[in-house]
């Protein structure tokens, strides 16, 4: 059964500062990885999807990093603003249909 | 292109009741899938339709029951409400069922049992 981790739980920095977000998977047979964006009692936004093929996808200040053989992701928030304060949430999608089995998130305070 | 959007926005219910929540989804897509997060947790597969079909069903008992129309827009049901059904239900579509599909989620209806 494969499981999505995440920590630490939460995270405060100062702004400006750079910052990595982990997350780590079980199995390696995936067929992506998701990150995306919850602000508080509001939706998912996505903000990456990165393919079994690739190593890393880019957004502006994000970029997200995948290695399937270790099971590890990483989210890299440069120059992070009180504006990206919300919780991240990594996903994987383990087979051929489209469920996305979730992590618990980081929730991220970006402070002024 | 309109995005995913969902109703109502909240939602308040006791014990035993029933409720439906909507979902419309995101134009051209003909995949959709619920999800179930409570507060603190990550999201909770529930199930997937895909062309008016389930198409995949997460651990959730049969009282949690879907259906998918012609135009791809969707319906949650969900019989004899408990208080651990309190959550946010969130809907997100996909062009297609497959595996590498992206999907887009709603803003979702939170679901207040008591």
């Amino acid at each position: 059964k494969q499981e999505v981790t995440q920590i630490p739980a939460a995270l405060s920095v100062p702004e400006g500062e750079n910052l990595v977000l982990n997350c780590s998977f079980t199995d390696s047979a995936i067929y992506n990885l998701q990150w995306f964006r919850q602000d508080p009692g509001k939706g998912l936004t996505s903000l990456l999807l990165i393919q079994s093929s690739q190593r890393e996808q880019t957004s502006g200040r994000l970029n997200a990093s995948l290695d399937k053989s270790s099971g590890r992701s990483t989210l890299y928030i440069a120059a992070s603003q009180p504006g990206d304060s919300a919780t991240y949430l990594c996903a994987v999608r383990p087979g051929a249909n489209s469920k996305l089995t979730f992590g618990k998130g980081i929730t991220l305070s970006v402070r002024p | 292109e309109t995005g995913v959007t969902q109703s109502p926005t909240h939602l308040i219910k006791t014990r035993g009741q029933q409720v439906t929540l909507r979902c419309s989804s995101q134009s051209g897509h003909n995949t959709v899938s619920w999800y179930q997060q409570a507060l603190g947790q990550g999201p909770q597969f529930i199930f997937q339709y895909y062309r008016e079909e389930e198409n995949g069903r997460g651990n959730f008992p049969p009282r949690f029951s879907g259906l998918q129309f012609p135009n791809y827009s969707s319906e949650l049901n969900v019989n004899a409400l408990e208080l651990d059904d309190s959550a946010l239900y969130l809907c997100a579509s996909s062009l297609g069922a497959g595996g590498y599909n992206e999907q887009f989620f709603g803003p979702g209806t939170r679901l207040t049992v008591l």
